[in-house]
């Protein structure tokens, strides 16, 4: 069964850091795009950011460009999500979320299946 | 950026009704790049559509979506007690990524 775990959420103050991680499994994680898709309490969803299979291709949402760092280690089975700068419009449900196709170069914009269950990020001092 | 824009923001309806969901896009979404989402209270989003009217893996042929261009809708032919939650589009023709605001089913 195709499954994605994040972790790492929690409380942190206004101007804090915060790691988030995503553990793989059931699929050959190295084949495979991912990206971060984020939820604000009550509100829509809103892409954060991509990485390709072997990192080759790496994309932000303005709105966290030079706060937020996506990467990922591949024989851990694993995605991060590095926060800095953290404000409270930040605030939100983080979703890791695959690119459903076989990676096959470049970034090609995707759909996204399928989902982690999600971790609360809330700042707020 | 494309702007999705949902409508109705609600849809009251009775199980067994026919539910019509609307998404329209600010510019056209290139080669009918557009997915559905089901969301229910708690959970994450679940794929429902790909490519404007693939359907996901073990989704039930009740759902079916259609259109192109700037116009696109999700149809659910007979409301389930399961398929009262919110749904959202997502276009993929165009970087970045975007969503709609949603659409929230409710029972009447």
């Amino acid at each position: 069964e195709v499954q994605l775990v994040e972790s790492g959420g929690g409380l942190v103050q206004p101007g804090g850091s915060l790691r988030l991680s995503c553990a793989a499994s059931g699929f050959t994680f190295s084949s495979y795009s991912m990206n971060w898709v984020r939820q604000a309490p009550g509100k829509g969803l809103e892409w954060v950011s991509y990485i390709s299979s072997y990192s080759s291709s790496i994309y932000y949402a303005d709105s966290v460009k030079g706060r937020f760092t996506i990467s990922r280690d591949n024989a851990k089975n694993s995605l991060y999500l590095q926060m800095n700068s953290l404000r409270d419009e930040d605030t939100a449900v983080y979703y890791c979320a695959r690119d459903p196709r076989l990676y096959s170069g470049g970034w090609s914009l995707s759909w996204f299946d399928p989902w982690g269950q999600g971790t609360l990020v809330i700042v707020s001092s | 950026e494309i702007v999705l824009t949902q409508s109705p923001g609600t849809l009251s309806l009775s199980p067994g009704e026919r539910a019509a969901l609307s998404c329209r896009a600010s510019q056209s979404i290139s080669s009918s790049y557009l997915a559905w989402y089901q969301q229910k209270p708690g959970q994450a989003p679940r794929l429902l559509i790909y490519g404007a009217s693939s359907r996901a893996t073990g989704i039930p042929d009740r759902f079916s979506g259609s259109g192109s261009g700037t116009d696109f809708t999700l149809t659910i032919s007979r409301l389930e007690p399961a398929d009262f939650a919110v749904y959202y589009c997502q276009q993929y023709g165009s970087s970045p990524p975007t969503f709609g605001q949603g659409t929230k089913v409710e029972i009447k």
